[in-house]
């Protein structure tokens, strides 16, 4: 595709329920990663992939989170048994390869729990 | 850990030159980026130094000093389009024999340009 794209880009959902967000990486890119940033601060670091492999995913909260990017492109992000903490915007990024200086940022989902 | 440090806000009038500074304090280095983003819109890539010295890019310029650590984003004949948050990131070495790190952003500086 042209960018990064995310699904849902809102979603609200109530306490104690699982949400799934999508992030359909540019079309090529190795490199995937995620991000959560609440409102007046920076992109928090959750997890990364290359490929299909996770990389890094010590920056995921809890053991609630999870990530996966089975086929090496698409990739989903869960939070099970979601808290009201958990509201923010969640961003993906995508970059063309291992060491590639830039990444881009999708659009984001904004989770809001009740 | 990471400790990434930059201004809150800044204000500037159209026309003239802003400097925002970003200091950091890692357990590793490989790279310092700024991004841009607008209010309810995603980071947009602005510059990236990994080397000390000075990155020149149109109106904006980045500057680093890896035994200082330290960064400054200069922008020059400010437009009001360029009101945003300016986001400061460090990208560390990476682990498992990885070459690419996690980035590691501050939480930004809102520049605010008035006519």
């Amino acid at each position: 595709g042209a960018g990064v794209s995310q699904s849902p880009r809102y979603k609200v959902t109530k306490r104690g329920q699982d949400v799934a967000l999508r992030c359909d990486p540019i079309s090529g890119h190795v490199s995937l990663y995620w991000y959560r940033q609440a409102l007046g601060q920076g992109p928090e670091f959750l997890t990364y992939f290359n490929y299909e492999a996770q990389q890094d995913k010590s920056g995921l909260p809890n053991d609630r989170f999870s990530a996966e990017r089975p086929e090496g492109s698409i990739s989903t992000l869960t939070i099970q048994r979601t808290e009201q903490r958990d509201s923010a915007m969640y961003r993906c990024a995508s970059s063309s390869s291992a060491g590639e200086e830039t990444q881009y940022f999708g659009p984001g989902t904004r989770l809001l729990v009740l | 850990g990471q400790n990434i440090d930059q201004p809150t806000e800044m204000t500037a009038t159209e026309g003239a030159i802003v400097q925002i500074n970003c200091t950091y304090q890692t357990s590793g280095f490989n790279g310092l980026f700024w991004y841009q983003q607008h209010a309810g819109e995603a980071p947009t890539f602005l510059s990236y130094n990994v080397l000390d010295g000075l990155e020149e890019k149109g109106r904006f310029s980045s500057f680093l000093s890896r035994s200082k650590g330290y960064s400054y984003l200069l922008l020059k004949e400010l437009q009001m389009k360029d009101s945003a948050s300016y986001l400061c990131a460090v990208r560390d070495l990476g682990g498992r024999g990885s070459t690419l790190g996690r980035l590691y952003f501050g939480r930004g500086t809102q520049l605010t340009v008035w006519p």
